[in-house]
């Protein structure tokens, strides 16, 4: 069965700064991998995913993360924070194409003026 | 905006009843998955339906059923309501295949 833990419940960034969200995953097979962001009252909206091409995978609003297969980890970042990147961030696995998506807790994120 | 519509926006239920949530999937797409969301928690995987048949299921008893209707919307039934049933309950639609899941805003349900 696969796994995912988001290491950080808050994160809290300056705008302007840079942001870092950490995932880690379990999974026994080549997994895809994602990453969601919810703004209040709005659905999830997909980021980014990674599906066994490019280790350095770009998404969308200045986004990128990295799959690091020795260390299981799928790390989410952004140079520089603005106040709309508020909101709560899903690190997600799955298995297999067409198969269920498994999040991880999220990371909730504050952005200080 | 998704294109993918959940009604109702909000529901309040007391424990035992039954309740109905709606789901309007993309233009397109023929399947349609359900998830679960506890306050402060990440969704979790209900069930999964493709061309009006149920072809996945999470950890949930069967109190938690479906319907997907030939226009690819779907329901999510949820009988005998417990109090720890109170959550957004998230909808995604998608083509099939390996293409991106579309999710709805949800609709929030309390159990009294």
């Amino acid at each position: 069965a696969q796994s995912v833990t988001q290491l950080d419940s808050h994160v809290s960034v300056s705008e302007g700064t840079p942001v870092l969200l950490r995932c880690n995953y379990s999974s026994s097979y080549s997994p895809s991998l994602f990453w969601y962001v919810q703004h209040p009252n709005k659905g999830l909206q997909l980021l980014l995913k990674y599906t066994s091409a490019a280790t350095l995978v770009k998404g969308i609003n200045g986004f990128e993360a990295e799959f690091k297969k020795s260390e299981t980890s799928f790390h989410l970042t952004k140079p520089s924070a603005h106040m709309s990147d508020a909101a709560e961030y899903f690190c997600v696995v799955r298995k297999a194409a067409g198969n269920k998506l498994t999040f991880g807790g999220g990371t909730r994120v504050l952005v200080k003026p | 905006e998704t294109g993918v519509t959940q009604s109702p926006t909000h529901l309040i239920k007391t424990r035992g009843q039954q309740v109905t949530l709606r789901c309007s999937s993309q233009s397109g797409h023929n399947t349609v998955s359900w998830y679960q969301q506890a306050l402060g928690q990440g969704p979790q995987f209900i069930f999964q339906y493709y061309r009006e048949e149920e072809n996945g299921r999470g950890n949930f008893p069967p109190r938690f059923s479906g319907l997907q209707f030939p226009n690819y919307s779907s329901e999510l039934n949820v009988n005998a309501l417990e109090l720890d049933d109170s959550a957004l309950y998230l909808c995604a639609s998608r083509k099939g295949g390996d293409n991106e899941q579309f999710f709805g805003p949800g609709t929030r349900l309390t159990v009294l």
